[in-house]
């Protein structure tokens, strides 16, 4: 079974500058997708970023890239130009490219608070 | 294009009482499901649902929790009877389709069901 591991429960970061949440992941698979995940308070999970484990360029949507090393299994998130609107709690979230319906599930870590300071 | 709908969003119930969420995915997709979210923790499938067939069920509890998708289109979680580690945000999720790769299956998630077990 897949394990998702984020080792930082809390994180902090100033208005306008640069934070890295951490996500290391466990599978033997070779195909898989990898996703980050934001939860404001409202609870809504919306996608922040994706990538597919078979292409080796780094995922990049506006201020938010991933560095994403795959022999080490580690994924995360950089938030550049970080804006009070991006406080929220973060997931990171792995999903199998197996066929098979039960293999799209998504299985998620325990989340990072990020909180941004003014 | 409406997104995902669940009611109701705050619940409150005695212990060994029952309670039902229900969810309506965005029109057209196909594969439905519902997470657990305890605090703290990330989400947990509970069940995955294929049009009106089920294709994943192995993490529900099933002497107490049950869920059906009639006609394959909105779908309806029960507990009972509720214990005190139910206390969770339901969250419900939908996509496209199940199968293909990180695009196509991209799911997207309603606001959940904060179920509080006294």
């Amino acid at each position: 079974a897949q394990t998702v591991t984020q080792s930082q429960p809390e994180m902090s970061v100033q208005e306008a500058e640069t934070v890295t949440l951490s996500c290391t992941y466990d599978t033997s698979e070779s195909d898989y997708y990898l996703f980050w995940y934001k939860q404001p308070p409202s609870r809504q999970m919306i996608l922040v970023i994706r990538q597919e484990a078979y292409k080796q360029q780094n995922a990049t949507e506006n201020r938010f890239s991933v560095n994403f090393q795959k022999a080490a299994k580690s994924f995360s998130l950089k938030i550049s130009d970080s804006q009070l609107g991006d406080a929220a709690m973060y997931f990171c979230a792995y999903r199998s490219a197996l066929g098979g319906g039960s293999n799209y599930k998504l299985t998620f870590g325990k989340g990072t608070l990020l909180t941004v300071n003014p | 294009e409406a997104g995902v709908a669940q009611s109701p969003r705050y619940k409150i119930i005695e212990k060994r009482q029952s309670v039902a969420f229900w969810c309506n995915p965005i029109s057209g997709h196909a594969t439905l499901y519902w997470y657990q979210q305890i605090l703290g923790q990330g989400p947990k499938l509970l069940i995955q649902f294929q049009n009106n067939g089920v294709v994943d069920d192995s993490q529900l509890p099933k002497d107490r929790f049950s869920a059906e998708r009639l006609k394959g289109v909105d779908s309806t979680l029960k507990i009972q009877p509720a214990k005190l580690e139910d206390s969770a945000v339901y969250l419900c999720a939908s996509s496209l389709r199940a199968s293909g790769g990180a695009f196509s299956n991209e799911q997207f998630f309603g606001p959940g069901t904060r179920l509080t077990v006294l």
